[in-house]
């Protein structure tokens, strides 16, 4: 099975801030590679699809970048209902495992 | 509007059964991809099974394979998740999701969950 790693587990940062949280993938998976957003008692929510295409209706400060086993999803400027927890998914081969989650706090 | 509705899950204790059902509107239920997500209370996204649309093509987590079947009814619009020989380490909200592009296997859609407690 591929395993996806995520840091940092935990991230704080203020309104306005630029964040990123990356992902590692043990092999390669191309492009195959997907970013979530879940708050609490929600089902998770699609922000970027195939490493760096933005969902539609997601907004724009959300972008995906990398392929191979290197990813990263930015927040250009956090926003105060941009605190959550976030993970990234794998989808070039079965399981299509997820990472471990990252959940960015307010400072 | 895509809409998925889990239900099906409760209180069951271990070694016992338990089945689940997503049932799907909004959408051409047959041509999709849908997937069973699962997540411990506190934990992470756990991915579990996944059937395709076309051609009903299964995969299964190895956390779960050989206990759990899924199954479709594209008569229905429903998806099902049948699950047996339940483990205390199944206890999760288990949530049915839907495929959105036919390559990235990404899930832009997702039901509310339904809450699995296996405990004696």
């Amino acid at each position: 099975d591929i395993q996806m790693t995520q840091s940092p587990s935990s991230l704080s940062a203020s309104v306005g801030d630029r964040v990123t949280v990356t992902c590692r993938a043990s092999q390669s998976i191309r492009t195959y590679l997907n970013w979530y957003q879940q708050k609490p008692g929600k089902a998770p929510k699609l922000l970027i699809y195939g490493a760096s295409s933005l969902q539609s209706g997601v907004p724009s400060r959300f972008s995906g970048s990398g392929s191979g086993t290197d990813f990263s999803l930015t927040i250009s400027s956090l926003q105060p209902e941009d605190f959550a927890t976030y993970y990234c998914q794998q989808s070039y081969s079965v399981p299509f495992t997820f990472g471990q989650g990252t959940k960015l706090e307010s400072k | 509007e895509v809409q998925l509705v889990e239900s099906g899950g409760g209180l069951v204790q271990p070694g016992g059964s338990l089945r689940l059902s997503c049932a799907a509107s909004g959408f051409k239920f047959s041509s999709y991809n849908v997937t069973w997500v699962r997540q411990a209370p506190g934990k992470g996204l756990e991915w579990i099974s996944y059937i395709r649309g076309r051609s009903g093509t299964i995969f299964y987590a190895d956390s779960v394979k050989g206990r759990f079947t899924i199954s479709r009814d594209n008569a229905k619009n429903s998806l099902y998740l049948e699950m047996n020989s339940l483990r205390d380490e199944d206890t999760a909200v288990y949530y049915c999701a839907r495929g959105g592009t036919e390559e990235f296997g990404d899930l832009p859609y997702w039901g509310q969950g339904t809450l699995v407690t296996v405990s004696s």
